[in-house]
């Protein structure tokens, strides 16, 4: 079966501490993603990849940044983290950048920053 | 990009056919309609997708509208393990990471 596997399920982080989201796929695929998902405001795009290495900003980057050095994994970092970004955080990965061919996302992690 | 409108929520009882409507009236020529689903506390499902022929899988089925501006997911025999949020997505198929929009979705309650 298909996987995509985050990391941890539940963080709890203070306030300014860096934090690494990590995310890996065992599809082969080219694209990955990563999402925050929050009460009334769906799914929202921080930041995706088509390529190692390669990546390019969503439409909510601000306070994020990722990594991409191996095909299967894709890191989301909280520069500095704050109580805004707590947040369910969802990884994602497909064959197509459109998701012509469904993605396939991870469990989630919920994090919570105190 | 199209929007879609759907019901907020609704409920099905076990073992009945669920249908989960979805508008899309200002839907482009070459966007493809999706539907995802996500059981809570998981990631979102993919389930189904189509362009303007009705589809079939082994989880559900599409009718798509023959002027395509709504659709229908069809479970044709709920089980209380389809009790979800059901989004409909329209995008398409070269389209950029940015237009795959999740809305808010409708909530199946699948009643025993």
């Amino acid at each position: 079966d298909v996987k995509v596997t985050q990391s941890s399920r539940y963080l709890v982080k203070r306030t300014g501490e860096k934090v690494f989201l990590e995310c890996v796929q065992d599809m082969d695929h080219e694209n990955m993603f990563w999402y925050r998902q929050d009460p009334g405001l769906g799914l929202r795009l921080i930041y995706f990849s088509y390529d190692v290495k390669m990546k390019e900003k969503g439409d909510i980057p601000e306070g994020y940044s990722v990594s991409r050095e191996k095909k299967e994994r894709f890191s989301l970092i909280l520069e500095s983290a704050s109580t805004n970004q707590t947040s369910m955080y969802l990884c994602a990965s497909s064959l197509s950048l459109g998701g012509f061919y469904g993605y396939t996302f991870g469990s989630g992690t919920r994090l919570t920053v105190v | 990009d199209a929007k879609t409108t759907q019901p907020t929520s609704m409920d099905c009882a076990e073992g009945r056919a669920a249908n989960l409507p979805c508008n899309h009236s200002t839907i482009s020529g070459n966007e493809y309609v999706y539907w995802y689903r996500q059981i809570h506390s998981q990631g979102p499902q993919y389930i189904i997708h189509g362009l303007k022929n009705n589809e079939t899988n082994e989880m559900a089925s599409l009718i798509i509208t023959e002027d395509r501006k709504s659709s229908t997911l069809i479970l044709p025999h709920a089980t209380l393990r389809d009790t979800a949020v059901y989004y409909c997505i329209v995008s398409p198929r070269t389209g950029s990471a940015r237009q795959l929009t999740f809305g808010s979705g409708t909530q199946l309650t699948v009643l025993p």
